[in-house]
């Protein structure tokens, strides 16, 4: 069974870091890309980021180019995303998903974790 | 960059009808398209991708059509697990995706 485990959500002041980890479990990791979607309170679903399955490839929604990071670690599982000079509209849950199939254009995000809420204020 | 129109943003029906939610995308994307079904508190489902495949587990009730510039998520006949808000999602190329602002389906 495929299990996504977000943690590392918080309340962080304007202009602080945060780092969000996802433990993936029952697939094999590394043969997927995976990404970070958020959903600010109310709003819709925002892309943030995706990551190649070995890692080599990565992009950013322009919301975030410049302050987040991507990666993985393989070895472990484990899908990450450094975010910096957080902005109060930065404030959303934040979901790690697993891209269907390595043909990106004809996939969507098949598993979802349950979510990290990121909360950004004074 | 390639924009993405969702409509209605909100669709109010009733249990047994027919319900079709339209995506408009500003320049081709082939068959690049995603729906899913998101419920309140829970994480967004995958229903359909490449723009007409039925996600493993999704009832037949749920189809999509389109492609190029214009898409459609139909439900054949609502039920009441189906009152959600639904997106649906682009792929821009490059490892890089886009949703649309959703439509959320209310009972009447």
């Amino acid at each position: 069974e495929v299990q996504l485990l977000e943690s590392g959500g918080g309340l962080v002041q304007p202009g602080g870091s945060l780092r969000l980890s996802c433990a993936a479990s029952g697939f094999t990791f590394s043969s997927y890309a995976m990404t970070w979607v958020r959903q600010a309170p109310g709003k819709g679903l925002e892309w943030v980021s995706t990551i190649s399955g070995i890692g080599g490839s990565t992009n950013y929604a322009d919301s975030v180019k410049g302050r987040f990071t991507i990666s993985r670690d393989n070895s472990k599982n484990t899908l990450y995303l450094q975010m910096n000079s957080l902005r109060a509209e930065d404030t959303a849950i934040y979901y790690c998903a697993k891209v269907q199939t390595y043909y990106y254009d004809s996939s969507g995000f098949d598993y979802w974790g349950q979510g990290t809420l990121v909360t950004v204020s004074s | 960059d390639i924009q993405m129109t969702q409509s209605p943003s909100t669709l109010s029906a009733s249990v047994g009808d027919r319900v079709t939610i339209t995506c408009r995308a500003s320049q081709s994307i082939s068959s690049w398209l995603a729906w899913y079904q998101q419920k309140p508190g829970k994480a967004p489902k995958l229903l359909i991708y490449k723009a007409s495949t039925l996600e493993s587990g999704v009832p037949s009730r749920f189809s999509g059509s389109g492609s190029g510039t214009e898409f459609t998520l139909t439900i054949s006949s609502l039920q009441p697990d189906d009152f959600a808000t639904y997106y649906c999602q682009q792929y821009n190329g490059y490892l890089t995706w886009t949703f649309g602002l959703g439509t959320k389906v209310e009972i009447k």
